[in-house]
């Protein structure tokens, strides 16, 4: 168990729709990071934000948004689904700066199917 | 921009023959870099890391893994492989300074291990 906590496990859902996947980071992490995982694209890093603030952006489309709250705790918004956007959805975590030696400790992800 | 390539797509050992999962990255300077392993249905766990120090890093589960800076290659070695040992493999590099920390992966070796 790698302390991080991700919900949905599963979720399925139609075109056009919209999801909020939730994650909470380790106890004392500052830094979370989400990344998509699917057969074609392999692992992308999509966002990242530390201590409430966007740290650093990567292939995350417009559709796409994140934010992380007070608590620390970080939700990922898919909007206008399409069948492209079903993938593995994992969230991760590092400790604060100073402390920090690079790994990433990742959940068990969301899976989600867009029918 | 940091690149991660694994050349091997899929690997079939034998258990209790050694292995050799092969990584080479693209990086202007020496960067941290990680294995992680993924079964199915489970998230990324660290297997090992290197960011300074002993070129050759010992991990968890009896993987170690040798760091060779003219070779930009950071290869995962175990000596005998376990039935367990089945699952897919990712080699990621991290930059070792600045703010933003996401990890990059590469595409992954799916390892099967015959009885």
């Amino acid at each position: 168990d790698s302390g991080v906590t991700q919900t949905p496990k599963h979720l399925i859902t139609a075109t056009g729709q919209r999801v909020t996947l939730r994650c909470s980071p380790r106890s004392g992490d500052l830094s979370v990071y989400w990344y998509q995982q699917s057969l074609d694209q392999g692992l992308q890093f999509l966002i990242q934000y530390y201590n409430g603030e966007e740290r650093a952006k990567g292939n995350i489309l417009e559709r796409f948004s994140a934010q992380q709250f007070p608590d620390l705790h970080s939700e990922l918004n898919l909007s206008s689904l399409e069948l492209g956007d079903s993938a593995l959805y994992f969230c991760a975590s590092s400790p604060r700066q100073g402390r920090n030696t690079g790994e990433l400790f990742f959940g068990e992800g969301s899976r989600l199917t867009v029918l | 921009a940091q690149s991660v390539t694994q050349p091997d797509i899929h690997i079939t050992v034998s258990e209790g023959a050694s292995l050799e999962l092969r990584c080479n990255y693209s990086y202007g300077a020496t960067p941290y870099l990680f294995w992680y392993v993924q079964s199915p249905g489970q998230g990324l766990q660290l297997l090992l890391k290197y960011f300074s120090g002993d070129t050759l890093v010992q991990g968890i589960k009896g993987f170690e893994a040798e760091f060779k800076r003219s070779q930009s290659s950071f290869n995962l070695r175990k000596p005998s492989v376990h039935w367990s040992d089945a699952a897919e493999y990712f080699c990621a590099v991290g930059e070792p300074s600045g703010s933003a920390r996401q990890l990059t992966f590469g595409s992954g070796t799916q390892l099967t291990v015959l009885p």
